[in-house]
């Protein structure tokens, strides 16, 4: 299967800071990424999904200004949590799809907001 | 719209017994059904999917699903438990075959296997 890479795994920040996560496809052209949340033993909740060169689509419920995707090239997608709560401390998975392609999972971001 | 429940969000099994996950969907277009992996804080890996053609698909690591429409149902089995096989699983629905639409995910099984 394709390869993803999202970095960084883990990562602790202050609250009131911002984190960047990234997500990239390795060995394909990503037409269409996901970013999904994960809460301690539940399910993938979906928060947006962006095309290449456009706006993404927020789930409802999710704050655009509060999660930033930029979706900038078809290898890069970054979600950017601004101003980060303690509640914001979550599982966060990227998912790249191509054409015709079934979704690639990255290996998550575990962020703790201290 | 489309919906995955999956039955039991905890399965033990002892290892080298059957391994049974259930999966039933909803959706009002022909489905298209997938089966992940999820290791502790690791992303999700595809076991297996459902597209059309042979409804009894086999995945990795010895796993099979059988896609039932009479029953609307995509259960995961595997005939006998390695300790290796406990993870989470989640089922999951699209309405197209390949990743372009959102998937459906299910709350999840979290399967364990004793020794």
């Amino acid at each position: 299967g394709a390869v993803v890479s999202q970095h960084p795994s883990r990562v602790i920040c202050k609250s009131g800071t911002s984190v960047k996560i990234e997500c990239r496809s390795l060995d394909f052209q990503a037409t269409t990424m996901f970013w999904y949340r994960q809460f301690p033993k539940k399910s993938l909740m979906l928060m947006a999904t962006s095309n290449e060169g456009s706006k993404a689509t927020y789930e409802q419920g999710v704050e655009k200004d509060k999660f930033l995707i930029n979706h900038a090239s078809l290898t890069l997608s970054t979600l950017t949590v601004t101003s980060a709560h303690p509640e914001d401390s979550s599982f966060y998975i990227c998912s790249l799809t191509g054409l015709n392609t079934e979704a690639f999972f990255g290996q998550g971001t575990r962020l703790t907001v201290v | 719209a489309q919906s995955v429940t999956q039955l039991g969000s905890h399965v033990s099994v002892s290892e080298g017994a059957l391994v049974l996950l259930r999966c039933n969907y909803s959706s009002s277009v022909p489905p298209y059904l997938f089966w992940y992996v999820q290791y502790p804080n690791q992303g999700l890996q595809l076991l297996l999917k459902y597209t059309t053609g042979a409804t009894l698909v086999k995945g990795i690591n010895g796993f099979e699903a059988e896609f039932k429409k009479s029953e609307t149902s995509f259960h995961l089995t595997k005939p006998s438990a390695h300790m290796s096989d406990a993870a989470e699983y989640f089922c999951a629905v699209s309405d197209r075959p390949s990743g372009t639409y959102k998937y459906i995910f299910g709350t999840g099984t979290r399967l364990k296997v004793l020794a």
